[in-house]
């Protein structure tokens, strides 16, 4: 069946560095990907997503690339706050339907 | 910020116990989910309800028992659960149903124990 794949599932990096998370998608009829954000006991957010008709959205500090060939779309953050540190979701649609694939999940810490 | 709000935030249960989660959306929406989130798990969608009628039931056991009396309330039914049924629940509305720039808003969830 449909899955998608995220890398990695932590990650550590110093104040101020960049972080990148991976997804990969297996349907290749998918073309809608938001990625979430959530905080420790907090609720999932909605923080970027991406349509299959543009390879690249950039929002402040945050961006995610789509690579419709290789089926990856990825999500990167600069200048890391510690405030950045979460667990960020990546999705895939399943078009025709309601549905989302979602990955397992990227524990990102922040280090000051 | 109380687009969708979810009670009780945690929740312990005995396997013979009968419970109830409970979420409400104040966004106008028109489409609620049920979601489980597990430790190392993608997220599981259970149930969809859509202008009030139940369009997903994603071969989820009988011992969960959604209900949806208005568009803009949810209850999950909780009776003679097991253990592994420990998890964070994710109630969470759309305006619409559809997977194409259809934005999910979820809830905080409510923790379940089963003991």
């Amino acid at each position: 069946g449909e899955n998608v794949e995220q890398h990695p599932s932590t990650l550590s990096v110093q104040e101020g560095d960049s972080a990148v998370i991976k997804c990969t998608y297996s349907d290749s009829a998918s073309n809608y990907f938001p990625w979430y954000k959530q905080e420790l006991g907090k609720r999932p957010q909605l923080i970027i997503d991406i349509r299959s008709n543009v390879g690249e959205k950039k929002d402040q500090r945050i961006a995610v690339t789509l690579n419709k060939t290789a089926k990856h779309f990825s999500l990167h953050i600069t200048e890391t706050q510690p405030e950045d540190s979460a667990v960020y979701f990546c999705a895939a649609n399943r078009p025709g339907t309601y549905k989302y694939i979602f990955g397992t999940g990227t524990r990102l810490k922040v280090l000051a | 910020e109380t687009g969708v709000t979810q009670t009780p935030r945690h929740l312990v249960m005995g396997m013979t116990n009968k419970k109830s989660l409970k979420c409400e959306q104040h966004l106008g929406h028109n489409a609620m989910y049920w979601y489980k989130q597990s430790a190392k798990k993608p997220l599981e969608l259970m149930f969809v309800y859509s202008l009030e009628e139940r369009v997903e039931n994603n071969s989820v056991p009988s011992r969960f028992s959604p209900e949806c009396p208005n568009s803009s309330h949810l209850f999950l039914h909780l009776h003679t659960l097991q253990p592994e049924d420990s998890a964070l629940y994710l109630c969470a509305s759309s305006q619409d149903l559809g997977s194409f720039g259809n934005t999910i808003y979820f809830g905080e969830g409510s923790w379940l124990t089963v003991v």
